[in-house]
């Protein structure tokens, strides 16, 4: 059964570096997403992105955020400038039509 | 704003318990209805969902839900819970109808904890 997929599963990083996350969605998806959740907290909605443009984003995403879907596989989400408040696990899904999405498995990101 | 509210935030049962997780949800227009579940170490499934049509909704492992719309409710239930289904549960929501783009609104999450 298809997945999706992302790398790295952990990334240490130091503040103010950037660090940029890898997710592979189901190959026949067109609708693609990254939410985060930080420890203890609910899982929020960062971006979507249809159609090789930004559909929707959230407060949270802000000029710090950006996300690419360089090729026709990968589909990546980059933090400029990493703080502290953005250690959380962060996960991408895709769905066929935007309804029903599949989530990767997380990459959890620590910033030191 | 859209808002996704769970009741209870950690649940603890013996095997064979019934399970009831409750999820209601704010929000003006027509939406999308879900369950995921995150076993430990694993990420998150889809259990169930509601689009339309018939309210209850059976999904995978013997879950089902129930859509009640006067009380903007979308609540878990399973007969018997086993061991196996210790895990976190979220209840999410989206909104329906052209020009969104299924952004998931989210519940905080209940932990569920069967004891053997």
């Amino acid at each position: 059964e298809p997945e999706v997929t992302q790398t790295p599963s952990h990334q240490v990083t130091q503040m103010g570096q950037e660090v940029i996350l890898r997710c592979v969605p189901i190959s026949n998806h067109l609708y693609f997403y990254w939410y985060r959740q930080i420890l203890g907290q609910k899982v929020e909605f960062l971006v979507s992105f249809y159609n090789n443009e930004i559909s929707e984003k959230s407060e949270i995403f802000d000029d710090q955020f950006s996300v690419e879907r360089p090729d026709g596989s990968n589909f990546t989400l980059k933090i400029r400038s990493t703080k502290l408040e953005d250690s959380a696990m962060y996960f991408c899904a895709s769905s066929v039509k935007a309804y029903e999405q599949y989530f990767g498995p997380g990459t959890r990101l620590t910033v030191t | 704003a859209q808002s996704v509210s769970q009741h209870n935030h950690h649940v603890i049962l013996s095997e064979a318990a019934s399970l009831e997780l409750g999820c209601n949800y704010s929000y003006g227009g027509t939406v999308n209805l879900f369950w995921y579940v995150q076993y430990p170490g694993q990420h998150l499934q889809l259990l169930l969902k509601y689009f339309s049509g018939d309210p209850l909704v059976k999904g995978i492992k013997g879950f089902e839900a129930e859509f009640i719309k006067s009380k903007f409710s979308f609540n878990l239930r399973k007969p018997s819970v086993q061991w196996s289904d210790t895990a976190e549960y979220f209840c999410a929501v989206n909104a329906r109808g052209s020009g969104n783009t299924g952004k998931l609104i989210f519940g905080q999450g209940t932990t569920l904890q069967v004891k053997p």
